[in-house]
């Protein structure tokens, strides 16, 4: 099973900060690879797929980049409404895995 | 938006078994692999089984092998999960959730709880 580490596990930023988000994988899952953003009480939203690609209707502040075994999730300047729990997952290998999450906490 | 819509989570003993269902309103249901994710309270996510569009392959989570099984009626744009053998680490909210790429789509979820 591909473990997912993501770091930190809670980051403390002000709005208007640039975030930065890390997900490592035991072992390469290529590009295979998205981003979801969960907000207290709702069902999560994809917000990146396959690595790099912002889903349909996510604002352009939202970026990401990697493959094989190291991703990063990079929010540009963060809006009051991007502070949530974000979580990586993959999809190269059964049994599919996500990472633990981190938490986008307002400093 | 389309929203997948998931029904029969509740409230069974640990040994027992829930079936959940989820209604898939869209058009294409017969053509995407379905998935069940789930989140047990204050943790995180947890993919848990998927099965191709047309029922022919089925992935399983370690965690529920022999004891859960993910099954489909295209007629009705429904996908299922049959859950024996519960225990009270199966406590979650079970999503269904679809999508090329990624999973575009979500339900609201079912709550399994369970409990002696």
């Amino acid at each position: 099973e591909i473990v997912l580490t993501q770091s930190p596990a809670t980051l403390s930023l002000s709005p208007g900060e640039r975030a930065t988000l890390s997900c490592r994988a035991s072992q390469s899952v290529s590009s295979y690879l998205a981003w979801y953003q969960q907000k207290l009480g709702q069902a999560p939203r994809l917000l990146i797929y396959e690595a790099s690609n912002r889903a349909t209707g996510i604002p352009d502040r939202f970026s990401a980049s990697g493959s094989g075994t190291d991703f990063t999730l990079t929010i540009s300047s963060l809006e009051p409404e991007d502070f949530a729990v974000f979580y990586c997952h993959q999809r190269s290998n059964w049994p599919y895995t996500f990472g633990q999450g981190t938490k986008l906490e307002i400093k | 938006e389309m929203q997948l819509v998931e029904s029969g989570g509740g409230l069974a003993q640990p040994g027992g078994s829930l079936r959940l269902s989820c209604v898939d309103p869209g058009f294409t249901f017969s053509k995407n692999w379905m998935h069940w994710v789930r989140q047990a309270p204050g943790k995180g996510l947890v993919w848990v089984s998927g099965m191709s569009g047309d029922g022919s392959f089925t992935k399983y989570a370690d965690s529920v092998k022999g004891r859960f099984t993910i099954s489909r009626d295209n007629a009705k744009n429904t996908l299922y999960l049959q859950m024996n053998s519960l225990r009270t680490e199966d406590t979650a909210l079970y999503y269904c959730v679809s999508g090329t790429g990624g999973y575009y789509f979500w339900g609201q979820g079912a709550l399994v709880t369970v409990s002696s």
